[in-house]
């Protein structure tokens, strides 16, 4: 039932930006796009989410294509506490979310 | 502002024995939502309340799970009797509940309790 589709896994050199595609080619008009990660034995963190413009906040940056069927979530100086797994998200289906399974983004020294 | 309260933090039993979790969401936050989560999977929905009404609990196996938020506060995740496959991680989860589509909601999310059934 996953409605996104993002790589299975992504290296990025410390202190580089990091980019995280992701593809959503059936998302309906009021939909938006959510940006979740996950370290390692913690709960999902909220990282940012859109509808058609792009975001910007502490954390990160999310570029939405014009036809809104894909995003990109960047991390401008990606740090070893970045190395998380990265969760595309679009959404408000009745309220659910449909995770899949995500980007593992490893920040390398 | 305290975050989603989940406890306990990890739960060791053996299948056929009884297991509760429990969850308080961020205060005002209406919608209170349980995930469950496979190793190497995405969270996955379970139930969905708003308020004290569970509005979405099409993915809840309730031959051995229920669950309920009295109050419309905090909640109670149970399992009776647990069996091996329901080793996970079981996430909660809370957003405001207001104006959802228009605005965007955003869901936050406890640390999770992982069990396992052995």
């Amino acid at each position: 039932d996953a409605k996104t589709t993002q790589p299975t896994s992504m290296d990025c050199a410390e202190g580089r930006a990091a980019n995280l595609p992701c593809n959503h080619s059936t998302i309906s008009g009021n939909e938006y796009v959510y940006w979740y990660r996950q370290i390692h034995s913690q709960g999902p963190q909220y990282i940012i989410h859109g509808l058609k413009n792009n975001e910007t906040n502490e954390m990160a940056s999310l570029i939405i294509t014009e036809d809104r069927k894909s995003s990109t979530l960047i991390l401008p100086h990606a740090t070893l506490r970045d190395t998380a797994v990265y969760y595309c998200i679009v959404g408000y289906t009745g309220n659910q979310f449909y995770f899949g399974t995500g980007t593992s983004l490893t920040v390398i020294p | 502002e305290a975050g989603v309260v989940q406890s306990p933090r990890y739960k060791i039993i053996e299948k056929k024995q009884p297991v509760a979790f429990w969850c308080n969401p961020i205060s005002g936050h209406n919608t209170l939502y349980w995930y469950r989560q496979n190793l190497g999977q995405g969270p996955e929905l379970l139930i969905r309340y708003e308020n004290e009404e569970a509005v979405d609990d099409s993915q809840l196996p309730k031959d051995r799970f229920s669950a309920e938020r009295l109050k419309g506060v905090d909640s109670t995740l149970k399992i009776q009797p647990a069996e091996l496959g329901d080793s996970a991680v079981y996430l909660c989860a809370s957003s405001r509940g207001q104006l959802v589509e228009l605005l965007g909601e955003t869901q936050y999310f406890g640390p999770g309790t992982r069990l396992l059934v052995l």
